[in-house]
């Protein structure tokens, strides 16, 4: 299957500051990425869709300006979450869409813990 | 919108038995894509198998099969020879065939947790 790498896999940070998680897609192009949050036994919530060179499109609920996301390359997608706070500690998921499959392949994820 | 609904939150089974995975969604589009996904405790999604829905015949990867039910909306997964690998969370996810922002994102099911015993 097709390989998606995340960075970091965790991170502690103060409250206020903010932390930008990487998301690439190692072995193909991907025009579309996602990012999900999955709290602890729950399953994962789709948080925003990805689309290299455009806007990202964000679900309903989901604060644009919180959750800031840029897809500059065919390879990379970045989540920035800024002036992080406890209750944004989750398990951040992406995925990268491998059209070819019309199928989703997803990173390692990102452990957020904000103190 | 539609909505995925796997019945079971946790099924158990003996290490080399037979288990069906039930998974459920609503929806009133006719050309869609199913998966199942399986998160371990890592915490790793991985892609399990995959069904479009304009295919009649059910998906099939070594020992894992799907009986997909296009009509009742159902979408089970059996998994035959059960090992201790595969031993995980269970995810069943819709995603529309549609194009644009949105509509490519995966709709999950609430999972059910796979219990093998040796």
């Amino acid at each position: 299957g097709a390989v998606v790498s995340q960075h970091p896999s965790w991170v502690i940070c103060k409250s206020g500051t903010s932390v930008k998680i990487e998301c690439r897609s190692l072995d193909f192009q991907a025009t579309t990425m996602f990012w999900y949050r999955q709290f602890p036994k729950q399953s994962l919530m789709l948080m925003a869709t990805s689309n290299e060179g455009s806007k990202a499109t964000y679900e309903q609920g989901v604060e644009k300006d919180k959750f800031l996301i840029n897809h500059a390359s065919l390879t990379l997608s970045t989540l920035t979450v800024t002036s992080a706070h406890p209750e944004d500690s989750s398990f951040y998921i992406c995925s990268a869409l491998w059209r070819l499959q019309e199928t989703q392949y997803f990173g390692p994820g990102t452990r957020l813990l904000v103190l | 919108a539609q909505t995925v609904t796997q019945s079971q939150p946790e099924m158990s089974v003996q290490e080399a038995e037979t288990v069906t995975l039930s998974c459920t969604y609503d929806t009133s589009e006719s050309d869609y894509y199913l998966f199942w996904y399986k998160q371990p405790p890592s915490r790793q999604m991985i892609l399990v198998i995959r069904q479009e829905a304009y295919k009649q015949q059910n998906a099939t990867e070594n020992r894992f099969s799907v009986n997909f039910q296009k009509a009742a909306k159902s979408f089970s997964l059996k998994i035959s020879d059960s090992q201790l690998g595969d031993a995980a969370m269970y995810f069943c996810a819709y995603r529309s065939s549609s194009s644009g922002g949105g509509a490519d994102g995966l709709t999950f099911g609430k999972g059910t947790h796979l219990i093998i015993q040796p």
